[in-house]
């Protein structure tokens, strides 16, 4: 699986978009981009995933970039329920990938909303 | 729909012990997988389930163990437990195999060996 580079840190004022960027130069041309955030103590929530094209969801937008080689995870109106740690993977798609999920995960984001 | 389901939520284990960790899919989902994090090590992938059969496995010893039932629950089992098998064990489940079909996880068990 490709790896990603996430900043460690971020802060975003509440009410305000916050953007996480996800750099994954060495993606694959059948590799998705993921998102998912995990609260202190609980699961990782899955947000939104895409192959080339943008995406939306009730969550959050994600922008790829034309090359693929970087990702932009958006929410729109920041809250203080959004304070997590932010992950972005890549993983192999369709059933050439052997049918297996293996994800990994790489240290992510921890974006701090601030009142 | 209810979501993936662990148990137990918090266990405490003796070191040399063994422990039985369950995991109850999301209704519909064929696919099970299983995550060890640690703050030292991360997310770290055990091993992936689809019909029964163990479809991957990551690089973890002998001592780790996995199994899926007909009704796709799935249970995992660490034999002759080290302190440093001290984490949070996560359960996650999907619709298929392929990678366009996103991994909802559950909230995990908290094992404590001591």
């Amino acid at each position: 699986d490709a790896k990603t580079t996430q900043p460690p840190s971020m802060d975003c004022a509440e009410g305000r978009a916050a953007n996480l960027p996800c750099n994954h130069s060495t993606i694959s041309g059948n590799e998705y981009v993921y998102w998912y955030r995990q609260i202190h103590s609980q699961g990782p929530q899955y947000i939104i995933h895409g192959l080339k094209n943008n995406e939306t969801n009730e969550m959050a937008s994600l922008i790829i970039t034309e090359d693929r080689k970087s990702s932009t995870l958006i929410l729109p109106h920041a809250t203080l329920r959004d304070t997590a740690v932010y992950y972005c993977i890549v993983r192999v798609a369709g059933v050439n990938s052997g049918g297996y999920q293996k994800v990994t995960f790489g240290t992510g984001t921890k974006l701090q909303v601030i009142p | 729909k209810a979501g993936v389901t662990q148990t137990p939520r918090y266990l405490i284990k003796t070191r040399g012990q063994q422990v039985t960790l369950s995991c109850s899919p999301i209704s519909g989902h064929r696919s099970v997988s299983w995550y060890q994090q640690t703050p030292g090590q991360g997310l770290q992938f055990l091993f992936e389930y689809f019909s029964e059969t163990q479809r991957n496995k990551g690089n973890f010893p002998g001592r780790f163990s996995g199994r899926q039932f007909s009704n796709s629950r799935s249970e995992m089992n660490v034999s002759t437990l080290e302190l440093g098998d001290s984490a949070l064990y996560l359960c996650a489940s999907s619709l298929g195999t392929g990678s366009g079909s996103p991994l909802h996880f559950g909230n995990g068990t908290r094992l404590t060996v001591t």
